[in-house]
């Protein structure tokens, strides 16, 4: 279908509570990949899923962080007793294959502020 | 380990003329990927032009175009023609080995009319 999509588009939070990121993919990708951007940074790879196997999660910064994939469709990115530094924009991207060198179709993010 | 550098945090250009955005990149593996990707104000990231290391042929784009300069570990992408739409922030991105890519600081480019 269309392209990569993201909610909430934006989400403010009070620090110490729970938050969770969606991803929905473009139907028929089989990879995912969760980043995050601090403002003013690069992309920082978070986690890949292939299908709904996540094969490395050491990029997720810590134990607060959690992700899951059903099938080969949406993800969920949570973040739980949130701290002001995970303030940032979370990027979603899927692939069409397993192969990493496939181009990346990214969602338009979710801007997470934490007060 | 692995890193990209993107020096310019911040470019100009007029519209129509030409700009180069630089990138080097700091990699151990003899194959890998090299990737430039546009982030326009709307916030959603797009590929603009990819390489793979083991061509010698630089990649061209419609009006993009990159200088790879291997020994140099060097990657820099040249836009002609510089059109309003391009304004955006722009991305140098390595993948070498698995499915990790590494993400340069970015650089603005500002297209003026």
């Amino acid at each position: 279908g269309a392209g990569v999509s993201q909610s909430p588009s934006n989400k403010v939070t009070e620090k110490g509570k729970d938050v969770e990121l969606r991803c929905d993919p473009i139907s028929g990708h089989t990879a995912l990949y969760w980043y995050r951007q601090r403002l003013g940074q690069g992309l920082e790879f978070l986690i890949y899923f292939q299908g709904n196997s996540a094969p490395d999660k050491s990029g997720l910064p810590s134990d607060r962080f959690s992700a899951e994939r059903t099938g080969e469709s949406v993800s969920t990115l949570t973040i739980q007793r949130t701290q002001q530094e995970d303030s940032a924009v979370y990027l979603c991207a899927s692939t069409p294959g397993y192969l990493s060198t496939d181009t990346q179709y990214f969602g338009p993010g979710t801007r997470l502020t934490v007060l | 380990a692995q890193t990209v550098t993107q020096s310019q945090p911040e470019m100009s250009v007029q519209e129509a003329e030409t700009v180069t955005l630089s990138c080097t990149y700091d990699t151990s593996e003899n194959n890998y990927y090299l990737f430039w990707y546009k982030q326009p104000p709307s916030r959603q990231m797009i590929l603009v032009i990819r390489q793979e290391a083991y061509k010698q042929q630089n990649a061209t784009e419609n009006r993009f175009s990159v200088n790879f300069q291997k020994a140099a570990k060097s990657f820099s992408l040249k836009i002609s023609d510089s059109q309003l739409g391009d304004t955006a922030m722009y991305f140098c991105a390595l993948l070498s080995g698995t499915y990790k890519y590494i993400f340069g600081t970015g650089t603005r480019l500002k297209v003026l009319a």
